[in-house]
Formats: structure tokens, sequence, C-alpha cells
């Protein structure tokens, strides 16, 4: 039972790099997120799905864009790397409101 | 706006002491109150939820949390700490209408003096 799943675990980038990080849940969740990290902040939520095709922007989406084409997977995609993007990322799942997250064990990305 | 503020950046507490987290939260609606603990490196684990009800729930690992409507607050208790308690712990209301998205508070890291 795998849960949620995130790759890769750790990435390094160059600026202006772009990447596409992964979460794959197989708990049937309907809400995906996908927040960050950084120290003193706690979690921000980045952009955040309610369904299979369905995207919308959180708390801080810019520099940020994502997809849901299949209900299982939620990318998020940076196009153009900064190094205020160094931080970890953490992708969540739910069944809808009134159920509790689960979280993935989280990406380190540092952008230099 | 929705908002979560943990007034505590860091707490230090002697081993079998106990334990009170501070939390107070701004929400229109009757919020859904969440306590996760991070340990360095790892990813968050739920400790406990409030949903309705019974004001005072218990959690995982010993804890319990008590929500007090009239003050805004979901503050975390564990009677006697544990040199394993040491970790970071983030507060997070759920927001009904928009997706069932948690806001988080900033965290409190807790360190456990032997």
């Amino acid at each position: 039972n795998a849960g949620v799943t995130q790759t890769p675990k750790f990435r390094v980038l160059k600026t202006g790099q772009s990447m596409t990080l992964l979460c794959a849940q197989d708990m049937n969740h309907e809400y995906m997120y996908w927040y960050r990290q950084d120290p003193g902040m706690g979690l921000r939520l980045i952009h955040y799905s309610v369904g299979e095709g369905t995207t919308a922007k959180g708390e801080v989406p810019d520099g940020y864009n994502v997809s849901r084409l299949k209900k299982q997977n939620f990318l998020l995609g940076l196009e153009s790397a900064a190094p205020s993007q160094t931080s970890v990322y953490f992708c969540a799942g739910s069944s809808g409101t009134g159920t509790t997250c689960t979280f993935g064990s989280g990406t380190r990305l540092t952008v230099v | 706006a929705q908002s979560v503020t943990q007034p505590d950046i860091h707490i230090t507490v002697s081993e079998g002491a106990s334990l009170e987290l501070r939390c107070n939260y701004s929400y229109g609606a009757t919020p859904y109150l969440f306590w996760y603990v991070q340990s360095p490196g790892q990813g968050l684990q739920l400790l406990l939820k409030y949903f309705s009800g019974d004001t005072l729930v218990q959690g995982i690992k010993g804890f319990e949390a008590e929500f007090k409507r009239s003050q805004s607050s979901f503050n975390l208790r564990k009677p006697s700490v544990h040199w394993s308690d040491a970790a970071e712990y983030f507060c997070a209301v759920g927001l009904m209408e928009y997706g069932n998205k948690l806001v988080f508070g900033a965290g409190t890291i807790l360190r456990v003096k032997s």
C-alpha cells in the first residue's frame, strides 16, 4: 500500500532549467494538493485539484504549473526555475470535505 | 482571510514535563482543525483532528487538543513529554469551501531536555 508517492526525492537545478515533480496516489483521493515548506513559514499551498481534469491556484502559484490528467497523478511543473523556488515540496491527497489529508514524503529541491 | 497563528517558534521542555503548544485560527465558518508532527527530514504525520462534537480530542502518541470556539484556539497538550517527541508541530485549519485545502501555522519546534 504505497499511499502518496513523490518523485524525485531530491533534485538540484540550475537557474532557468525546467522540471516536473510527480505525485502519485493509490488511495482514490478526489482532491490533491501541492505545498511548499520553507523555514519559519509552515506549508503554503501552491496549487490544488478537486478532481480529474481540474486545477486551481493556491496561495503561492507564481512560477508553477500543474496538471491532473489522471485521477491518481498530480504533476507540478517549474518552467524556469529560480533560486526562490528552493524549498521542500509536499504533495497531499484527500477524499474531500471532512476527511484528512495524507502527505507524501517530500521532494527537496535546490535551485542554484 | 483565513490564518493560523502559532505564537511560539521554539519551545524547550524537560523530559517528563507537561507540554502545551498554542494555536489560534482566524476563520469565519466552523473550522476543521488539525495538528501534524514532522520529524527532521520526514513528512507530516497527523496527530489528531477536530471536525465536530466533543471539543477535547484524543490523538496518537498520548497527545490531546482542546477546541475553544470563544478563543479561536486549538491548543495541543501532552501530560508527560518523551525525548522522542522532539520535532516540529504544525497546526492547520481545513477550508471546506475551497476543496478542503489546509492553511498551516508557521510551526513550533519542540526540544526535549534530558
